[in-house]
């Protein structure tokens, strides 16, 4: 069977520091990949999606990049945090198709 | 964990009432709807699915129908129980790829 992993589970991070937060998908190839932020009281926001090793869209601009160095990770990263980078991060895969998205168990992100 | 949906619409509903979470999607070239039950500090879990070419599916103790004349979609719970206490999402596909997320309703079971 397919599984998502997610990790940290939770992370504080000074603002101006760096990010890397990963995801890995088993049980499965190809998959399309997706990052989610989520706020408090909100819904989904999506980040970026990956349809292929390399192939990176970006939903939304920001200080925030994605890459997929392999077919089945997915990286979060960012340079330099802002306040308001805090959320809810998660990440998500799904097979080509009428698929629905299956998402791990996210990341907290504090940023002090 | 993560406190999902502070200020999010909230329907209360007795143990063992019949649910009804509604949600309008906003594109009408979206060909396929989900529901997804998130819990505190989890990730989304999938519930059910439905394409746009049917008006009603049902699985275990739910029933998503779809009304693509209005836009609209909704999950109905049978029996709710206080397990099924989460926010819960709809999502739609405009596109091969993407989804989007309506905003979610709490639903808090009452014992």
């Amino acid at each position: 069977s397919q599984t998502i992993h997610q990790w940290p589970a939770t992370l504080v991070q000074p603002v101006g520091s760096p990010l890397s937060l990963e995801c890995t998908v088993e049980g499965t190839s190809n998959p399309n990949l997706y990052w989610y932020r989520q706020a408090a009281g909100r819904g989904l926001q999506l980040l970026f999606y990956s349809v292929g090793i390399g192939q990176i869209s970006s939903e939304v601009p920001q200080n925030l990049s994605a890459s997929r160095p392999q077919d089945r990770q997915f990286i979060l990263s960012s340079k330099k945090l802002l306040l308001s980078d805090s959320g809810f991060y998660l990440c998500a895969w799904k097979p080509p198709g009428y698929e629905p998205q299956h998402f791990g168990d996210g990341t907290r992100l504090s940023i002090l | 964990g993560e406190s999902v949906g502070l200020h999010l619409p909230t329907l209360s509903v007795q143990e063992g009432d019949n649910s009804i979470i509604n949600c309008a999607y906003s594109n009408s070239a979206s060909d396929y709807f989900i529901w997804y039950k998130q819990e505190s500090g989890k990730g989304p879990q999938f519930i059910i699915d439905i394409r746009s070419n049917m008006d009603k599916r049902q699985g275990q103790r739910v029933t998503v129908l779809l009304n693509k004349t209005v836009k609209h979609l909704s999950l109905q719970i049978a029996a709710t129980q206080p397990g099924d206490s989460a926010v819960y999402f709809c999502a739609e596909r405009p596109g091969t790829y993407k989804y989007i997320f309506g905003t979610g309703t709490r639903l808090k079971v009452l014992a």
